[in-house]
């Protein structure tokens, strides 16, 4: 069974520049999220999805943060414009919701690395 | 706001030895709680859950405890090897269905 699949997974660009961020969750898998972690910390809820729709983005930078779950299974995180402090991992995680398994349990990807100089 | 804690950032112990992490939170009642271990550069995997009504919960090398009473978890790895070296993440969740608080973690490093 696949993995979540994240990508690109490291990313430089300059301050004032758009990012974006892409997120294959495993099969199957209903609920979405996407996490940031600075160096040293736990991850950090940015915003969940049930299918396609957000449940959850109480955590969410919506001046400059936006996510999409178009189709409820592929999900992009977009950050327009990067700011220096936004240098940390974005992580994507998903979990089997009404598919099976307890569904609290998540699967990480392996994250993506921005830098923002 | 809730608050998790784990005992130390770092900790080293000899292979072979009993290592014991430490998970506290604070203005939080989960109704269970996860840990998850993170290797450098990789997403976290998850490892154990478990639930407010369950006391201990064991898989291989792996024992977790829960008091609620003393909003701590306890998490053990005995006979600990160098490839158990690792951050380790508690994640108390259940207040709100699906969200994962989770703690800085602690660096485990058994050496030989």
């Amino acid at each position: 069974e696949a993995g979540v699949v994240q990508s690109p997974r490291y990313k430089i660009i300059e301050k004032k520049q758009p990012v974006a961020f892409w997120c294959n969750p495993i099969s199957g898998h209903n609920t979405l999220y996407w996490y940031l972690q600075n160096l040293g910390q736990g991850p950090e809820l940015l915003i969940r999805y049930e299918n396609e729709e957000a449940v959850d983005d109480s955590q969410l930078p919506k001046d400059r943060f936006s996510a999409e779950r178009l189709k409820g299974v592929d999900s992009t995180l977009k950050i327009q414009p990067a700011e220096l402090g936004d240098s940390a991992v974005y992580l994507c995680a998903s979990s089997p919701g009404l598919a099976g398994g307890f569904r609290d349990t998540q699967y990480f990807g392996p994250g993506t690395r921005l830098t923002v100089l | 706001s809730q608050k998790i804690e784990q005992n130390s950032e770092a900790l080293n112990i000899q292979e072979g030895k009993t290592a014991t992490l430490t998970c506290n939170y604070t203005n939080y009642s989960p109704a269970y709680l996860q840990w998850y271990r993170q290797d450098p550069g990789r997403g976290p995997v998850f490892l154990l859950l478990i639930r407010e009504n369950e006391k201990e919960k064991r898989k291989e090398r792996l024992k977790v405890t829960f008091d609620t009473t003393l909003k701590q978890s306890l998490f053990h790895i005995t006979a600990s090897q160098p490839a158990d070296s690792a951050t380790y993440l508690c994640a108390p969740g259940g207040s709100t269905l699906g969200r994962l608080y989770f703690g800085r973690g602690t660096q485990l490093t058994v050496w030989p």
